[in-house]
Parts: structure tokens; sequence; C-alpha cells
């Protein structure tokens, strides 16, 4: 089984400032890893994925994350804010043997993005 | 292509009552997966239906269950509401042959339970 913890449940930042959402994972097998961001009244939008090679993921709206095996750690970052990314976002990950067989997610509890001007 | 979506947008039921909730996946999606999100809390996997039957399933109680159509839409109905089944139902749609990241989130229904 796999658990996803997202250490804050809500990070405030002004405009401009660089930003760092935090997720651990635990699991007994290898995983992919996600990024998915929610906006008010909106269904989820995947924002970037890990699924092998470089650690290092570049994913839309200038977000990236990196993995960390050895911490099972999947830090999502942004250098610059905007007031548009305002938003819940959630750490998701999946077993590596069920990524073709459209397994189910498991997610983080969210953390909350509010970025003030 | 109007995406996923679910009907109704809001729901208020009683205690004890049974629900029904609608989802029509993008089009052609054939898998179409559930989750429920309390307030404050990730998405939790309910199930999926893939040809019409219920391919897997999380750890939700029997009171939950649901259906798929010939044209891949979807229901989830829950019996015997309690208040903790308060959430927004979030449907996601995708291909069977698909990676899972590859599905896609409808806006959900927010079930209010009094």
């Amino acid at each position: 089984a796999q658990s996803v913890t997202q250490l804050d449940s809500q990070v405030p930042v002004f405009e401009e400032a660089p930003v760092e959402l935090r997720c651990n994972y635990s699991s007994s097998v290898s995983v992919y890893l996600f990024w998915y961001v929610q906006y008010p009244n909106q269904g989820l939008q995947l924002l970037l994925k890990y699924l092998s090679g470089s650690t290092l993921v570049k994913g839309i709206n200038g977000f990236e994350a990196e993995f960390n095996k050895s911490q099972t750690s999947f830090h999502l970052r942004k250098p610059s804010v905007h007031i548009s990314d305002t938003a819940e976002y959630f750490c998701a990950v999946t077993p590596f043997e069920a990524v073709g067989s459209n397994y189910k997610l498991t997610f983080g509890k969210g953390t909350l993005l509010t970025v003030n001007p | 292509d109007a995406g996923v979506t679910q009907s109704p947008t809001h729901l208020i039921k009683t205690r004890g009552q049974q629900v029904t909730l609608r989802c029509s996946p993008k089009s052609g999606h054939d898998t179409v997966s559930w989750y429920q999100q309390a307030l404050g809390q990730g998405p939790q996997f309910i199930f999926q239906y893939y040809e019409e039957e219920e391919r897997q399933r999380g750890n939700f109680p029997d009171r939950f269950s649901g259906h798929q159509f010939p044209n891949y839409s979807s229901e989830l109905n829950v019996n015997a509401l309690l208040l903790g089944d308060s959430a927004l139902y979030l449907c996601a749609s995708s291909l069977a042959w698909k990676p899972i990241y590859e599905q896609y989130f409808g806006p959900g229904t927010r079930l209010t339970v009094t």
C-alpha cells in the first residue's frame, strides 16, 4: 500500500516570491509520482509527473518538482508565483507496475497555496 | 469536446436518504473512476468501471455502488446517507489501455447531508 503526506496544509506567499510545497510518500514498491492542481470549483488538473529518468521534472505554468528516492520526497517548486497560482495542490502516487493498467491514484490531503498581492 | 461533465453540481440530502450522481466521460473514453473528496482531505478512490463492470474498488462500504452504461456514462449511488458522506464527488474518465495519469477529472458534485 502507498501513502502520501503533504507537510503543509496551507502556504501563504506574496506575489513574485518563490514557493515550495512539500510531499513525502511511503511505499513498499516503486512508485510513479504526480502533482495535481485544483482551482476553485474545478476538477483536478495534472501539473507534472515523474515516471523515470531525470529526477527534476518540469510541468505546466512554470512549476517543477524534484524526486528524491533516498528521502522519499517529491517537492513542488516555483521560482516566482502569481496571483493566479492560488489553488489547492495535491501530490499523488501509483505503483510502478500499475501505471499501464489504469490503476488508482493515492492522494495526499492537499496544500492550499494562497498568493497575496 | 465538453470534457468530463457531472450532474448535479450541488445536492442537499437528509440522513438516511439515497442519492444518485451522474458522470459523462470525455468523448472516446471508456473507463470511469469515482473519488470522494471530503473537506480538507485529498480525493479517495471509490471504484472504477470498465465495460460496464466494476474493475477495482477502494475501501468504501457496500452503501456505495455504481453503474456504467453502454455509452460509457456512469452513476454513483449512495444508500442510507450519513453525515460523513458530505463531500465533493469527483468523476474521472480515461482510456483503459492508457496510463492512469492520462485521466481527466470533472468539476465534481458537492453533496451535503443534513
